[in-house]
């Protein structure tokens, strides 16, 4: 069956440096999604891969290993704007839906 | 620049009412999806349309009707609600369905069913 893991709470201190781990068991793969969402707002798209390795966007990071069904959003010089919520999502093939993980809440302290 | 725009914001329903969410776009986007996201879950997707006067069921579509009369807007409807049917709404569209086109997501609609 699908299923998407991601821990449900992560504390992390500002100016450091945070490790968001997903993985997933689908039937098929065809790209992950990482989004972030704060509280009471839309999520909003981060980072997208498709293929094994390391994207780097600004601050944020995300690497994918297919083989291994893992996926990991890296945050560098955390911010207290960056305490909210990250979501993984996987599209399994060609029919356009994303399966969703519950999402990695994260608290960021001074 | 609006994006994804949803109406209402919050409702509050009484068990066996009936209630139209509005979802609207500005971008041009063929995809029109409507997902309900519950505490401890993720996303669900509910009903999608991959294009004007097309629509097809998700995950969790039982209780829920959809239209796609104009690209621009997505109309969910709950015939006659209930309270399992209490959860933040949220409207999404995307460009394409297959590549690396995210989803662009409204605020969403708080919805309570008494």
């Amino acid at each position: 069956g699908q299923n998407i893991d991601q821990p449900t709470e992560m504390t992390a201190t500002e100016g450091a440096i945070v490790q968001i781990n997903c993985t997933y068991q689908t039937s098929g793969f065809n790209g992950l999604f990482w989004y972030q969402q704060h509280a009471g707002e839309a999520p909003t798209f981060l980072s997208y891969n498709v293929l094994d390795g390391l994207e780097e966007k600004g601050r944020f990071s995300s690497f994918l290993s297919r083989s291994k069904g893992y996926s990991y959003l890296l945050l560098k010089e955390l911010q207290m704007k960056d305490s909210a919520s990250y979501l993984c999502a996987v599209r399994e093939d060609s029919n356009y839906q994303l399966i969703w993980g519950a999402g990695t809440k994260l608290i960021i302290k001074p | 620049n609006a994006g994804v725009t949803q109406t209402p914001k919050f409702r509050v329903l009484k068990t066996g009412q009936s209630m139209t969410l509005l979802c609207a776009q500005d971008m041009n986007h063929e995809y029109m999806y409507w997902y309900r996201q519950d505490p401890g879950m993720g996303l669900r997707l509910i009903h999608y349309s991959v294009g004007e006067g097309t629509t097809a069921k998700g995950e969790v579509p039982d209780g829920y009707n959809v239209s796609r009369l104009k690209k621009q807007n997505f109309l969910l409807g709950l015939e006659s609600a209930a309270p399992s049917q209490t959860s933040v709404y949220f409207c999404a569209s995307s460009a394409q369905g297959w590549s690396n086109q995210p989803q662009h997501f409204g605020d969403g609609t708080r919805l309570s069913i008494l």
